[in-house]
């Protein structure tokens, strides 16, 4: 069975401080995609990246860097000297082709709310 | 502003009501999503469309139905309306089948 598992509820860092939250999955597929979406207080899911199961390299884009280990499925995002404006919901989604590489629907985690304080 | 539009955004209705959502997806995307957040569920998928034909469905309730119409919206209609449907729902869409999704604003629904 596909599940996501995000075992971080909450953290609270001070600016500046780097952080880690934390993705674990599940997939008996050898094809899937692993994302991650921000979902800051105003409510929209804002899309941050996407993964393929054969590129384990890891990714940097700025401040944020994706670490992706097939071996300990997990695919973990660091933000590194976080800001106030990081404060939001952070989603880990997994993704399979299903039947005849015919769908693409998304299993979320259930979320780590991320609070930066000034 | 991911391209995505969905109306109305908030949704106020009673018990036993039929409502309609609205999504038109950014332009050139062929696959539309729906999905539903609640508190309790967190962020569930409902049901994908892709090019007017129903792709996939996940829990989707059978109160609740949906379309993809030939000029690519799609439109959630959800009958029958319970407290627990009160919920964010969010439709998202894709140039394929194997892109990322980008998601709308979403729609609040209140059952009261």
């Amino acid at each position: 069975a596909q599940k996501v598992t995000q075992a971080q509820t909450e953290i609270s860092v001070v600016e500046k401080e780097d952080v880690t939250l934390d993705c674990v999955y599940e997939t008996r597929d050898t094809t899937y995609y692993l994302f991650w979406y921000k979902q800051p207080p105003s409510g929209e899911l804002v899309f941050l990246i996407r993964r393929n199961s054969f590129d384990e390299q890891n990714e940097i884009s700025g401040r944020y860097s994706w670490n992706f280990q097939k071996s300990t499925s997990s695919f973990n995002f660091t933000i590194t000297a976080s800001q106030v404006v990081d404060s939001a919901v952070y989603f880990c989604a997994l993704s399979e082709l299903g039947y005849g590489g015919a769908t693409n629907k998304l299993i979320f985690g259930t979320g780590t709310l991320l609070a930066v304080q000034p | 502003d991911s391209g995505v539009t969905q109306t109305p955004k908030h949704l106020i209705t009673a018990t036993g009501q039929r409502v309609t959502l609205r999504c038109s997806p950014r332009s050139g995307d062929l696959s539309v999503y729906w999905y539903q957040q609640s508190l309790d569920q967190g962020l569930q998928f409902l049901i994908q469309y892709y090019n007017g034909e129903e792709r996939a469905k996940g829990n989707i309730l059978e109160r609740f139905s949906a379309q993809q119409f030939p000029d690519l919206h799609s439109e959630l209609n959800l009958s029958s309306l319970e407290l627990g449907d009160s919920a964010l729902y969010f439709c998202a869409s894709s140039p394929g089948l194997l892109y990322e999704q980008y998601f709308g604003p979403g729609t609040r629904l209140t059952v009261t």
